[in-house]
């Protein structure tokens, strides 16, 4: 079974731009979870998605956003950069989420300069 | 509330040796305790979880302690091998929070041949 898989693996941005990441779950996963790493901050949970719902929202302005599609792939979006916002950004998938074991894909590193 | 506090930040273990990470948390509502290990370029894997309602868990080399009273939970790795050197995190989730994982800030466990 293929794993949790991220793309672009590495992007790099300018202030203000905007910028979109996909993840693919695991097949027959219906929750995914973003997370941003940091090593200031380490990890921290920015939202999950069931069933193309945001069930749970972290801590982050409004500038981080996203969806999930019929198919249970993600996107989350950030808009109008900042330099803070570069990061490792991971996603993790669950069979339905709960206390399912997540599955983290090798995540996203985002430089903004 | 919602901080989980890890230490040490980093150890240096000999191969063959005890490595212990430990964490602490405050929310009484919390009542799942993961432990993820990450290689450089790699997503977190969980390692090892264990519920309030027991004080230890132990899968092969690995041992979860948990004091529930203290609020604090620990990870023990028994004969410590060159592969396990990583980062450990550990985390807490409560179930009204679905998929919204706390972490701690991580310990950087070198193990030496």
């Amino acid at each position: 079974k293929a794993g949790v898989t991220q793309t672009p693996r590495y992007l790099i941005k300018t202030r203000g731009q905007q910028v979109t990441l996909s993840c693919s779950p695991i097949s027959g996963h219906r929750s995914v979870s973003w997370y941003q790493q940091t090593p200031g901050q380490g990890l921290q949970f920015l939202f999950e998605y069931f069933s193309e719902t945001q069930r749970n929202k972290g801590n982050f302005p409004g500038r981080f956003s996203g969806r999930q599609f019929s198919n249970s792939r993600s996107e989350m979006n950030v808009s109008t950069l900042e330099l803070g916002d570069s990061a490792l950004y991971l996603c993790a998938s669950s069979l339905e989420g709960g206390l399912n074991i997540q599955y983290f894909g090798a995540g996203t590193r985002l430089s903004v300069l | 509330q919602q901080q989980v506090k890890q230490s040490p930040q980093s150890l240096i273990v000999q191969k063959g040796g005890i490595s212990i990470i430990n964490c602490a948390y405050e929310n009484t509502a919390f009542d799942y305790f993961p432990w993820y290990q990450q290689f450089p370029g790699k997503g977190p894997a969980l390692l090892i979880a264990i519920r309030p309602d027991v004080s230890e868990k132990k899968e092969g080399r690995f041992t979860i302690s948990f004091n529930k009273s203290a609020k604090q939970f620990s990870l023990h790795i028994m004969d410590s091998q060159p592969g396990d050197s990583a980062t450990y995190f550990c985390a807490a989730r409560s179930d009204n929070y679905g998929q919204n994982f706390v972490f701690g800030p991580g310990t950087r466990l070198s193990v030496l041949p």
